[in-house]
């Protein structure tokens, strides 16, 4: 059964600190997408690749924020620095485009900046 | 930026009993998908809408798109405790960050069904 991997499941880190959160989307997915979800703005499109190439990322502070995919099987997001403001719930997820496609969500990175 | 609406935010009721939430938005998606996450795991999808007036059946949930593909709904007959969970709805082809593929999601409707 594919699933979407993420890590670390839990992070929790002080102001000012980098932090990294990695992705592995399922195997001959070639769309990644990065997601952050909070209580106040729910599910927010931040970055998303095709073929590892970035195709859009408007949804994400750029001065502190940068999303990668150094190859097919990783998909990385940092965020340095941290703020607090950033806490949040990071989701991956990967999908194989060509239609009306299917999103796979990974478990999510659970984000705390003190 | 394209919002999409849910209501209720938070709905409590007793196991057998119906429900409809609803999805809507002012702009038109080229299709709409269903998502149910529970705690702890991300969304996972149930279903995706696309003709204006489509009707999908999945077991116990009916989905609707509207006419004008601007809005759906979702209704559970006799509900159940394992149908406890956030619903989201996302549009897709409606992202106005200038990539078509993005998911464009509500902040979805907290359903506990109680035994």
């Amino acid at each position: 059964d594919a699933r979407v991997t993420q890590t670390p499941r839990h992070k929790v880190t002080e102001m000012g600190q980098e932090v990294t959160m990695r992705c592995q989307p399922i195997l001959g997915h070639n769309t990644v997408f990065w997601y952050r979800q909070t209580m106040m703005q729910g599910l927010e499109l931040l970055a998303y690749f095709r073929n590892r190439a970035p195709l859009d990322d408007s949804g994400m502070p750029k001065d502190r924020f940068s999303a990668e995919m150094p190859d097919a099987t990783l998909a990385t997001l940092k965020i340095q620095p941290s703020e607090p403001r950033d806490s949040a719930v990071y989701f991956c997820a990967s999908a194989k485009i060509g239609g009306v496609e299917t999103q796979y969500f990974g478990p999510g990175t659970r984000l705390l900046v003190l | 930026t394209q919002l999409l609406e849910q209501s209720p935010q938070f709905l409590s009721i007793q196991e057998g009993e119906n429900l409809t939430v609803y999805c809507n938005s002012s702009s038109v998606f080229s299709s709409l998908q269903w998502y149910r996450q529970e705690p702890g795991e991300g969304p996972v999808l149930l279903v995706t809408v696309v003709t204006g007036g489509e009707v999908k059946k999945l077991k116990r949930l009916t989905f609707q798109f509207g006419d004008a593909r601007k809005d759906s709904s979702l209704h559970i007959t006799a509900a159940q405790p394992g149908d406890t969970g956030l619903y989201l709805c996302a549009g897709l082809g409606g992202y106005s960050g200038g990539g078509a593929d993005g998911l464009t999601f509500g902040k979805g409707t907290h359903l506990i069904i109680q035994p």
